[in-house]
């Protein structure tokens, strides 16, 4: 079975812009979960969903929003960029009370 | 609320070393407990897991038991290799199996 594919993999940007990311769960995977990590404040959850429907968020700005397809592939979407944005966002699909990571999209913002 | 204290790093041991990285949780219900590696440039994989008490997870020679009366689940190596080098996240799935809670993870490095 292929892993969480995340696209892109590295991404610039400047303040003020928006950016879409893409994660692909394992396939039969029906929850998705994404995470920001950055050196200072460690792993710190996003939101998840599960058969497109939004479960859970966590403490972050309406500026951070996501959605999920019928496929269960997920895109969060961050708007107006602020060079605290900088960081790994990993996305997670989860099976069996099982997560999965993938590879993580590295944000930066200038 | 749910939540993952884990030691601080960074953990530097000489290869053959004994390893212990302490974790605490605070949880309601009846969590899943997780031990997930990171290693340079890339996402998080699942070590090992326990689902309740006093269950022993272990991989690759790495182990930790779910301990409910001092809600721990520290992780233990008896003989670390420089391929261990990563970074260690405990972590906690609440009882609805929707969510989980990570610990601000701890850097090992291990020197031959």
């Amino acid at each position: 079975k292929a892993g969480v594919t995340q696209t892109p993999r590295y991404l610039i940007k400047t303040r003020g812009q928006q950016v879409t990311l893409s994660c692909s769960p394992i396939s039969g995977h029906r929850s998705v979960s994404w995470y920001q990590q950055t050196p200072g404040q460690g792993l710190q959850f996003l939101f998840e969903y599960f058969s497109e429907t939004q479960r859970n968020k966590g403490n972050f700005p309406g500026r951070f929003s996501g959605r999920q397809f019928s496929n269960s592939r997920s895109e969060m979407n961050v708007s107006t960029l602020e060079l605290g944005d900088s960081a790994l966002y990993l996305c997670a699909s989860s099976h069996s009370y099982e997560q999965y990571f993938g590879p993580g999209t590295r944000l930066t913002v200038t | 609320g749910n939540s993952v204290t884990q030691m601080e790093g960074p953990v530097t041991l000489s290869e053959e070393a004994f390893l212990t990285i302490n974790c605490t949780y605070t949880a309601t219900g009846y969590p899943s407990l997780f031990w997930y590696v990171q290693y340079p440039g890339e996402g998080l994989q699942l070590l090992l897991k326990a689902t309740k008490a006093d269950d022993k997870g272990s991989n690759k020679g790495f182990e930790a038991t779910y301990r409910k009366e001092t809600t721990s689940f520290h992780l233990e190596k008896g003989s670390v290799q420089v391929s261990d080098s990563a970074v260690y996240f405990c972590a906690l799935m609440n009882g609805s199996g929707n969510q989980f809670y990570f610990g601000t993870g701890t850097s090992l490095t291990v020197i031959p």
